[in-house]
């Protein structure tokens, strides 16, 4: 079945350093959205893109929507210790609602 | 209070024990979702209600049973559990079935089974 692969799996990284990590799929998606979860919670939603080559800031955040409509990237720029959990990326494909294997963030101050 | 809310946040119980998750959203949302995240592995879907309908069941064991009884509103019942059903299970809402603004998420319940 689809699979969207997240890359790398995990990233320890300093504070203040800028943090960029990837999703791809075998399919094409109309939409990506990326998620972060902090340490025991639920995932909240960060950004959404809608468009391919689209891209879209929040904050320090910034998403893009691959070209190929196959993959989509998060960057975080000078990041701090708050920024620490697990980023997912998801979006529906066909009838079902995918979400990727996640990129564990630790940062240390 | 707004957003999704799950209780309890922690759960230990017994493989005889018969316990419930409840989940509850104040979004307006018509459609509600139960996952199990495991350690080192994606978000499973386990359960769809649209509605209040189920729409969906991801060849799920029968001892895990849900229930809506209305569109604020949603249940997963646990009876006999193993081991491996230890897990963090999160609740979600969206609000239609399937649509592209994507999912709003209570802080799940992370269930032990001894």
């Amino acid at each position: 079945g689809q699979q969207l692969n997240q890359s790398p799996q995990s990233m320890f990284i300093q504070e203040g350093e800028d943090v960029s990590m990837n999703c791809t799929s075998s399919s094409i998606f109309n939409t990506w959205l990326w998620y972060k979860q902090d340490p025991g919670e639920g995932p909240v939603l960060l950004i959404a893109l809608y468009k391919a080559g689209e891209l879209t800031s929040n904050g320090r955040l910034t998403a893009q929507f691959g070209i190929t409509r196959k993959d989509s990237f998060l960057n975080i720029s000078a990041s701090i210790p708050s920024d620490v959990g697990i980023y997912f990326c998801a979006g529906p494909s066909g009838n079902q609602f995918y979400f990727g294997t996640g990129t564990s963030l630790t940062v240390i101050p | 209070e707004t957003g999704v809310t799950q209780t309890p946040r922690h759960l230990v119980m017994g493989m005889t024990n018969k316990k419930s998750l409840k989940c509850e959203q104040h979004l307006g949302h018509n459609a509600m979702y139960w996952y199990k995240q495991s350690a080192k592995k994606p978000l499973e879907l386990m359960f769809v209600y649209s509605l209040e309908e189920r729409v969906e069941n991801n060849s799920v064991p029968s001892r895990f049973s849900p229930e809506c009884p209305n569109s604020s509103h949603l249940f997963l019942h646990l009876h006999t559990l193993q081991p491996e059903d230890s897990a963090l299970y999160l609740c979600a809402s969206s609000q239609q079935h399937r649509q592209d603004y994507g999912y709003t998420f209570g802080s799940g319940t992370r269930l032990t089974v001894v």
